[in-house]
């Protein structure tokens, strides 16, 4: 099974900085990495596919790259609805889908 | 509009049973492969299992942690994808959503990426005495 691991657990930036996610994968899982955000109290939603190429509707802020084992998830100028819970997860060997633990975006 | 809505979530007692419902709408569902996904309250997202289409023979597949008790089906007349748990545990105890996996072709690299890009709200399942 591969392993997800997310760093750090949690980031805290002030509005309009630029945020950096990491996301590890414990092999390699080539480009099949996606990204995901979920607010609280509401169901995830897709961000980034293929490791890179962001989902319909979201806003070019939103930057994804890496391949392999290391992927980086980049919001260049946050905004207040960007704080939330950022999670990736593999497609590349199946079962499972598997997701890291998640990084939490908190206002600094 | 493409929508997934999640029902049959309750409170049941460990080592009962529970059948979650997901009604699809908006979109061609009898072509798509859905998956169920599981979060305990504070943590973290939990993929449990998926079911493909018909053209890829309705195949299954589950996480090791509920592969044995849970099983996915689907009625495709019916826009509907179902998870039946069985022998549940107090750890079974999340919020459960279904998921549309959807594919995406790259024509310069001539590769399929997939993400999960519709979700339902979710469907609350306690399992406890």
């Amino acid at each position: 099974e591969i392993v997800m691991t997310q760093s750090p657990a949690t980031l805290s930036v002030s509005p309009g900085e630029r945020a950096t996610l990491s996301c590890r994968a414990s092999q390699s899982v080539s480009s099949n990495l996606a990204w995901y955000q979920q607010k609280p109290g509401q169901a995830p939603r897709l961000l980034i596919y293929g490791a890179s190429t962001r989902a319909t509707d979201i806003p070019a802020r939103f930057s994804g790259s890496g391949s392999g084992t290391e992927f980086t998830l980049t919001i260049s100028s946050l905004q207040s609805e960007d704080f939330a819970v950022y999670y990736c997860q593999q497609y590349n060997n199946w079962p499972p889908y598997t997701f890291g633990q998640g990084t939490k975006l908190e206002i600094k | 509009e493409v929508q997934l809505v999640e029902s049959g979530g309750g409170l049941v007692q460990p080592g009962g049973s529970l059948k979650l419902s997901c009604a699809a709408s908006g979109f061609t569902f009898s072509g798509s492969a859905m998956h169920w996904v599981r979060q305990a309250s504070g943590k973290g997202l939990e993929w449990v299992g998926r079911i493909r289409s018909k053209a890829n023979s309705y195949a299954t597949a589950y996480a090791a942690s509920v592969k044995g008790r849970f099983t996915i089906s689907r009625d495709d007349s019916k826009n509907t994808a179902y998870l039946q748990m069985n022998s549940l545990k107090t750890e079974d105890t999340a919020v459960y959503y279904c998921t549309r996996l959807s594919e995406y072709y790259d024509s310069l690299t001539y590769y399929y990426y997939y993400g999960m890009d519709v979700w339902g709200q979710g469907t609350t399942v306690t399992v406890s005495s």
